[in-house]
């Protein structure tokens, strides 16, 4: 079974730039997650679709980050502009249904440097 | 707050010998926990998980302990690997919440 897929996995941009990341999640999976995970530190959730729909982005920076998933399959996270301490690995993850024990499946991430 | 962390940053073990990862959450609502395993340039793994009903569920090599009293979690990996080495993250769910993760512990195996 083919894993959670990201690109690009590497992105070097200076700051007040954008930045867009692609994520692919597991076929059939109908939750899709983005993380942000500072160097050393773990993940924090940013945004949580459930199909195409929000279920949770109360921790999203609205006023610079956003994300789509309009079919209900991969998505899409943007960064405008980018600030210096976006510096991180953003991760994406799916899971089969969303329920509260559904097991997260993590992609190998984006690393994003912002000069 | 609502945060889990872990005890110890960095643990070294020699090959063969059994690692203990711990794990301290402050969240009494807390009733889901879950380990992962996170090696250099990937993704977190799933490795275990443990609800609030149980005290100690067991994997292939791995033992998960669970004290509500003192709200602490434990990782056991028996018989440690080289390529055990990794940042272990344990993470926690309450109901309604969404999954929170700890700041993890870097393990590494010495041959």
């Amino acid at each position: 079974e083919a894993g959670v897929a990201q690109s690009p996995r590497y992105k070097i941009i200076e700051k007040r730039q954008s930045v867009a990341f692609w994520c692919n999640p597991i076929s059939g999976h109908a939750t899709l997650y983005w993380y942000q995970q500072i160097l050393g530190q773990g993940p924090k959730l940013l945004i949580q679709f459930q199909n195409n729909g929000v279920v949770d982005d109360s921790q999203l920076p609205k006023d610079r980050f956003s994300a789509e998933r309009l079919k209900g399959v991969d998505s899409t996270l943007k960064i405008q502009p980018a600030k210096l301490e976006d510096s991180a690995v953003y991760l994406c993850a799916s899971s089969l249904d969303g329920t509260y024990t559904d097991t997260q499946y993590f992609g190998p991430g984006t690393r994003l440097t912002v000069l | 707050g609502e945060s889990v962390g872990l005890h110890l940053p960095t643990l070294s073990v020699q090959e063969g010998d059994n690692s203990i990862i711990n794990c301290a959450y402050s969240n009494s609502a807390s009733d889901y926990f879950i380990w992962y395993k996170q090696e250099s340039g990937k993704g977190p793994q799933f490795i275990i998980d443990i609800r609030s009903n149980m005290d100690k569920r067991q994997g292939q090599r791995v033992t998960v302990l669970l004290n509500k009293t003192v709200k602490h979690l434990s990782l056991q990996i028996a018989a440690t690997q080289p390529g055990d080495s990794a940042v272990y993250f344990c993470a926690e769910k309450t109901s309604g919440s969404r999954l929170t993760f700890g700041e993890g512990t870097q393990l590494t195996v010495n041959p």
